[in-house]
């Protein structure tokens, strides 16, 4: 059972948009940075967002994050059927003393 | 360009030992904290262990506490796990990774597979 929790599955036609939910408590997201990555198979995980909306130079702006409280969402605009991967949310834990991550969310681009 | 490449896993018995290796390049590395995390086959993300630029901070999944040891070298740009009385719930594609605001840049991956 993951500290933060993710839908496990989200799914959307190409061109379209999704969003995936990422719900904590105080002792995480309220209070701290929230990272998202990006899985694809077979593949190492990938950062796509961080301090909660910020993008790394090379992650193009169809990806976007926000945070409200004790939740996290990732958006992602104009789908590919490239963007069909596994995503995570994370972010540090002030009470566990740990990071923590969610417990993933596979896309499909129909 | 930033670059993190692990290694060292492999096939080890229940409570053996196994020492993995993350030599990181492309950054200057005691400026960094670093951490490891890990995937079960099919399975999500589990961060194993995080140490400061310095050293002086480290902290542990309760997973791992007595057993895995996180340790780096400045001199060598390298980051290291000491892995022992390992399990089979241990078995895991095992990721370095840079730590700048979270884990920002991750190696390919090193497989620790614990099994008889």
């Amino acid at each position: 059972q993951s500290v933060l929790t993710q839908p496990p599955s989200v799914s959307a036609a190409p061109g379209q948009k999704v969003t995936i939910s990422c719900s904590g408590s105080i002792s995480n997201i309220a209070n701290n940075y929230v990272s998202w990555y990006q899985q694809l198979p077979g593949t190492a995980p990938k950062l796509l967002i961080y301090d909660n909306n910020k993008r790394p130079s090379g992650i193009p702006d169809r990806f976007s994050g926000s945070k409200s409280g004790t939740s996290a969402t990732l958006g992602i605009t104009g789908l590919q059927t490239g963007d069909e991967a596994d995503y995570y949310c994370g972010t540090w834990d002030s009470s566990l003393s740990a990071w923590v991550f969610g417990g993933g969310t596979k896309l499909t681009v129909l | 360009q930033v670059q993190v490449v692990e290694s060292g896993g492999g096939l080890v018995k229940p409570g053996g030992s196994l020492r993995l290796s993350c030599a990181a390049s492309g950054f200057t590395f005691s400026d960094y904290d670093m951490s490891w995390i890990r995937q079960a086959p099919g399975k999500g993300l589990e961060w194993v262990s995080y140490i400061s630029g310095s050293g002086n901070s480290i902290y542990y999944a309760d997973s791992v506490k007595g057993r895995l040891t996180i340790s780096r070298d400045n001199a060598k740009n390298s980051l290291y796990l000491q892995m022992n009385s390992l399990r089979a719930e241990d078995t895991a594609m095992y990721y370095c990774a840079r730590v700048y605001k979270g884990p920002d840049y991750w190696g390919q991956g090193t497989l620790v597979t614990v099994s008889s």
